[in-house]
């Protein structure tokens, strides 16, 4: 069984510049959520989506950050324009249930110069 | 705001030697997740504790959950190199899951 797949793995840019980040799930998994995790720390939650809906997006910088979950099942992240604090990995998770076991993708390093 | 503190932030010892660490809050939790992640990688999950004072172990790991379960212990005897990663903690009691700050384990040879 397939896990959870990141692209890009590795992205590179100019501040002010915009970025997505993609994500396709584990077949079955409702829940999808986007973590930010800066380097030695703990991932911290962006937005978590039960299927199509955002039941959690309270830590998601709206006036930069967008997320979106169409048909329910893979998800893209985008920033726009990107700033130079924004360079962390970016963690896509699923899970069958909410706060049940969560797979990590590999995540998606991003470099904001 | 849930908040879950680990200690020690870093911990770095020789292969052979055995080590604790620590997830603490005040906050009651329904359960407790403890994921251990190598550089490059997404976190995996290596057990989840759900009753007070439970005892889980896995091979040389053994993980406690606080009889108030508000607190948990990552114990790992006779480290070896290959332990070495980041180890969080994670807990949930209100249906978000939220993580530690992590402890950055190195084991040198």
């Amino acid at each position: 069984e397939a896990g959870v797949v990141q692209s890009p793995r590795y992205k590179i840019i100019e501040k002010k510049q915009p970025v997505a980040f993609w994500c396709n799930p584990i077949s079955g998994h409702n829940t999808l959520y986007w973590y930010l995790q800066n380097l030695g720390q703990g991932p911290e939650l962006l937005i978590r989506y039960e299927n199509e809906e955002a039941v959690d997006d309270s830590q998601l910088p709206k006036d930069r950050f967008s997320a979106e979950r169409l048909k329910g099942v893979d998800s893209t992240l985008k920033i726009q324009p990107a700033e130079l604090g924004d360079s962390a990995v970016y963690l896509c998770a699923s899970s069958l249930v909410a706060t049940g076991e969560l797979f990590f993708g590999e995540g998606s390093r991003l470099t904001v110069l | 705001t849930q908040l879950l503190e680990q200690s020690p932030q870093f911990l770095s010892i020789q292969e052979g030697e055995n080590l604790t660490v620590y997830c603490n809050s005040s906050s009651v939790f329904s359960s407790l997740q403890w994921y251990r992640q190598e550089p490059g990688e997404g976190p995996v999950l290596l057990v989840t504790v759900v009753t007070g004072g439970e005892v889980k172990k896995l091979k040389r790991l053994t993980f406690q959950f606080g009889d108030a379960r508000k607190d948990s212990s990552l114990h790992i005897t006779a480290a070896q190199p290959g332990d070495t990663g980041l180890y969080l903690c994670a807990a949930s009691n209100t249906g978000k899951l939220i993580f530690g700050q992590g402890t950055t384990l190195q084991v040198k040879p």
